[in-house]
């Protein structure tokens, strides 16, 4: 069975500080590693990874894959309240449907003025 | 991009009844949709896997009885809760896959 565990649960920083959430995932056959925001609705896509050591980046988020290590971070730099939000990390494998998920609990972010 | 709608957003129904939940894909056409449930700060549970034209696959202890899903189009999948009960009472988000998933916004169920 597909697992994803996500560290840590919850955080909570100033304005400005930088953060690292972790995933790492045991799953049949990867295909890919996803990273979501979710605020108060459906989760947002933020990148998908299929590749060790190649970063992907968007403004003041970036993400990174290893796939040795089985495991994947999202970066945040001078976080924002607006960044105040769940993240979900999810894999996908080649059991099963080919777009099936398998998500983690989530890091809960909160960014305080 | 691609635009995934549920409807209703929110729905308050009384212990024992039925309610269904739509789920479509406004700009592109999916042959496969997932309806998941989210419980409060919990993560998304897959409950099944819905492809167009076939029988729902459900997920390990969620009952196909009892969470009933239909996928008659190409842009249409509905979940129908029967004989809702408080303990179904939780978030309902369905999505849609071309090349990726696309969520819908949630359906919030609350059963009294």
């Amino acid at each position: 069975e597909d697992k994803v565990v996500q560290s840590p649960l919850s955080l909570v920083v100033h304005e400005g500080d930088t953060v690292t959430l972790n995933c790492s995932y045991e799953v049949t056959n990867f295909r890919s590693l996803l990273w979501y925001k979710q605020e108060k609705k459906a989760p947002t896509f933020l990148f998908m990874l299929t590749s060790s050591g190649i970063e992907k980046k968007s403004g003041r988020l970036s993400s990174i894959l290893d796939k040795k290590e089985l495991f994947s971070i999202l970066n945040i730099t001078a976080t924002q309240t607006g960044d105040s939000a769940v993240y979900l990390c999810a894999v996908r494998g080649s059991g099963g449907s080919n777009y099936k998920l398998t998500f983690g609990k989530g890091t809960l972010l909160t960014v305080n003025p | 991009g691609a635009v995934v709608s549920q409807h209703p957003s929110w729905v308050i129904c009384k212990s024992g009844t039925s309610v269904k939940i739509e789920c479509r894909s406004l700009d592109f056409q999916a042959t496969t949709m997932f309806w998941y449930r989210q419980f409060p700060k919990q993560s998304l549970m897959l409950m099944a896997t819905s492809n167009e034209g076939s029988k729902a696959t459900y997920e390990q202890g969620v009952e196909k009885d009892k969470f009933l899903i239909n996928h008659a189009s190409l842009t249409l999948s509905t979940l129908t809760v029967t004989s809702a009960h408080p303990e179904d009472s939780s978030f309902y988000i369905c999505s849609a896959a071309d090349t990726e998933q696309f969520f819908g916004p949630g359906t919030r169920l609350t059963v009294l």
